[in-house]
């Protein structure tokens, strides 16, 4: 079956604007996890959901970002009034269910640039 | 805090020769450790993961081993091939909030070069 998915693969933005960056999981996982990776740098927890509820959103920078997930499948990250230092590798992963030894999935990521 | 720290940042090999990578962690309640590979432009993909009761595991010509006393992990790659180039990290799960919580090192650079 098909891994997990994020569109756009890339993103160029202007200082100021609104993006939202999409991931879709592998089909029938329920946990799904959004990471930021910085160039050189080692992926960043963001958020975490547990069916279509934030279980755990604790990684979030600030009010800027926010993250849904209205059905249990498909997730959406949301940042406005995007600032330079929001320009990283935006990752999403999924896991059929959130135990300790389960193996997460990653997206090929969004490439997210802010001019 | 919890931390993951990764030594050498970046390695260059030639194919066929073995190498070893470094991984130490302070972090708490401990869970799980995990190497992952990332290829250029691509997500992270999951190669071993340990328990705090499991010295090694093997998958394929990667093998890495734990030592939850010193808190000290490595990836061993046998044989290295011209694939093996990419990004090897090192995650650690943090047994917090009922679900893995993973703590990324910030990876070391292997190139494999002919």
């Amino acid at each position: 079956g098909a891994g997990v998915s994020q569109t756009p693969s890339n993103k160029v933005t202007e200082k100021g604007k609104y993006v939202e960056l999409r991931c879709d999981p592998i089909s029938g996982h329920t946990a799904l996890y959004w990471y930021r990776q910085s160039l050189g740098q080692g992926p960043e927890f963001l958020i975490y959901f547990q069916g279509t509820g934030a279980a755990d959103d604790s990684g979030l920078p600030n009010d800027r970002f926010f993250a849904v997930r209205p059905e249990g499948s498909v997730s959406t990250l949301k940042i406005q009034r995007t600032e330079r230092g929001d320009s990283a590798v935006y990752l999403c992963a999924s896991s059929s269910t959130a135990e300790y030894q389960e193996t997460q999935y990653f997206g090929p990521g969004t490439r997210l640039l802010v001019l | 805090k919890n931390q993951v720290e990764q030594s050498p940042q970046s390695l260059i090999i030639l194919e066929g020769k073995n190498c070893t990578l470094q991984c130490n962690y302070t972090v708490s309640p401990f869970s799980n450790l995990r190497w992952y590979k990332q290829d250029t432009g691509r997500g992270p993909v999951s190669l071993t993961i340990m328990t705090f009761s499991e010295n090694t595991k093997s998958n394929g010509r990667y093998t890495a081993t734990l030592d939850a006393d010193t808190k000290q992990s490595s990836l061993h790659i046998t044989a290295s091939q011209l694939s093996d180039s990419a990004s090897y990290i090192c995650v650690v799960s943090v047994a917090s909030g009922g679900y893995n919580k993973l703590i990324f090192g910030a990876g070391t650079r292997l190139a494999v070069h002919p």
